[in-house]
């Protein structure tokens, strides 16, 4: 059974620790998304990758956050320092765009369990 | 204003009872996705779909494009549908911001 697999499932930190989320995307899949769900905003884009190239990562805050794919088997997610304002579920999703098309929300995603932060 | 709408925010319900999820958009969409989310977290797809209807056992997704209306049902609900369900709409022409969230709905079935 195919799955998106986040880690880790929880990290409890301290404000000003670097805090580093990981997401092993469905292998063949070529999107990967990163998105934070809070309770009062809910789920919200963070970062979107194709073929390990970032496309939109406008949803983040640039001077705390960063996002990579050192390989297609792998994305981080990382902040630092990290802020209780942080603290949220984050989520990563997978799923494969074809060639020569971009996605369209007609594809299906794959969500991985999620990581939970919390930034004391 | 939202552009993802969903009612009620909150629904409690008995067991067996037939139920009804409501999602507005107001944006032209490629397809619409109705999410799953028990507590404990995992996020699970139920439906994708573009138009009419689909059915996966006791669970029914309707979409009406001209009205910018899906419905989400569940019929004879049991206590394990008690979740948080989410309606998502990806948006046409290649936009490369992934899918627009509605708040969730908190769906609890009591025995």
């Amino acid at each position: 059974d195919a799955r998106v697999t986040q880690t880790p499932r929880h990290k409890v930190t301290e404000m000003g620790q670097e805090v580093t989320m990981r997401c092993q995307p469905i292998l063949g899949h070529n999107t990967v998304f990163w998105y934070r769900q809070t309770m009062m905003q809910g789920l919200e884009l963070l970062a979107y990758f194709r073929n390990r190239a970032p496309l939109d990562d406008s949803g983040m805050p640039k001077d705390r956050f960063s996002a990579e794919m050192p390989d297609a088997t792998l994305a981080t997610l990382k902040i630092q320092p990290s802020e209780p304002r942080d603290s949220a579920v984050y989520f990563c999703a997978s799923g494969l765009v074809r060639d020569g098309e971009n996605f369209s929300g007609a594809n299906v995603l794959t969500f991985g369990a999620g990581s939970r932060l919390t930034v004391l | 204003k939202n552009e993802v709408e969903q009612s009620p925010q909150n629904l409690t319900a008995q067991e067996g009872e037939f139920i009804t999820i409501n999602c507005s958009y107001s944006v032209g969409i490629s397809a619409l996705h109705w999410l799953q989310q028990h507590p404990g977290g995992g996020i699970v797809s139920l439906f994708m779909l573009s138009s009419g209807k689909k059915k996966h056992g006791r669970l029914i997704a309707t979409i009406n494009i001209q009205e910018k209306h899906s419905s989400l049902h569940i019929t004879a609900s049991h206590p394990r549908d008690s979740a948080v369900y989410i309606c998502a709409v990806g948006r046409p022409g290649g936009g490369a911001d992934g899918l627009t969230f509605g708040k969730g709905t908190h769906l609890i079935i009591q025995p």
